[in-house]
């Protein structure tokens, strides 16, 4: 268990939806990350918060926005919804922002789009 | 921007037998080297990551690897395998003075047979 909690573990959803996913990142830890794994694209950083501020963006659709919180849990919007966002999200989270600090991954929310 | 390449998508080796996992990247800038495993139905764990200093990175379950700048490689070996290292093995990079954005290879599926 790497202590990073994510909810749902599942999810499926219509096209044209919104969904919200959600980190809750281990203790301590300040900064959180999301990344999408999909078997076209592979597994994709999306975005980055530290302390509640966004601190970097990777590839991550217009239609997607993600914020983190004062209690530092982050949660990932997904909106109007497409088959081709059907993928496995990841959150991890770390110490810092700096690469020095070990990021700790969750087991995912596998979302799939009908 | 960086890139990963993991060339082999599948490796499968036979128990106790030794297994090199290939991983070559490409950056303009120095970087970070990772590498992660992922068991079936799990997130990501840290295998081991080079920063800085001695080239040979020795990580946790017996895995070592190797940074070869000229090569531009990092290698991923063990000399014994088992069962239990079933499993995915990603490669990542993370260029220095870029916080904490992994970049991702395709992944290798890592099947050790009796």
């Amino acid at each position: 268990d790497s202590g990073v909690t994510q909810t749902p573990k599942h999810l499926i959803t219509a096209t044209g939806q919104r969904v919200t996913l959600r980190c809750s990142p281990r203790s301590g830890d300040l900064s959180v990350y999301w990344y999408q794994q999909s078997l076209d694209q592979g597994l994709q950083f999306l975005i980055q918060y530290y302390n509640g501020e966004e601190r970097a963006k990777g590839n991550i659709l217009e239609r997607f926005s993600a914020q983190q919180f004062p209690d530092l849990h982050s949660e990932l919007n997904l909106s109007s919804l497409e088959l081709g966002d059907s993928a496995l999200y990841f959150c991890a989270s770390s110490v810092d922002e700096g690469v020095h600090t070990e990021a700790f991954f969750g087991q995912g929310t596998r979302l799939t789009v009908v | 921007a960086q890139s990963v390449t993991q060339l082999d998508s599948q490796v499968p080796v036979f128990e106790e037998a030794p297994v090199e996992l290939r991983c070559n990247y490409s950056s303009s800038v120095s970087v970070y080297l990772f590498w992660y495993v992922q068991y079936p139905n799990q997130g990501l764990q840290l295998l081991l990551k080079y920063l800085s200093g001695s080239t040979l990175v020795k990580g946790i379950n017996g895995f070592e690897a190797e940074f070869n700048k000229s090569q531009t490689s990092f290698h991923l070996r063990k000399p014994s395998v088992h069962i239990s290292d079933t499993a995915e093995y990603f490669c990542a990079v993370s260029e220095r003075g870029g916080g904490n954005k992994l970049t991702f290879g395709t992944g290798t599926q890592l099947k050790v047979e009796l």
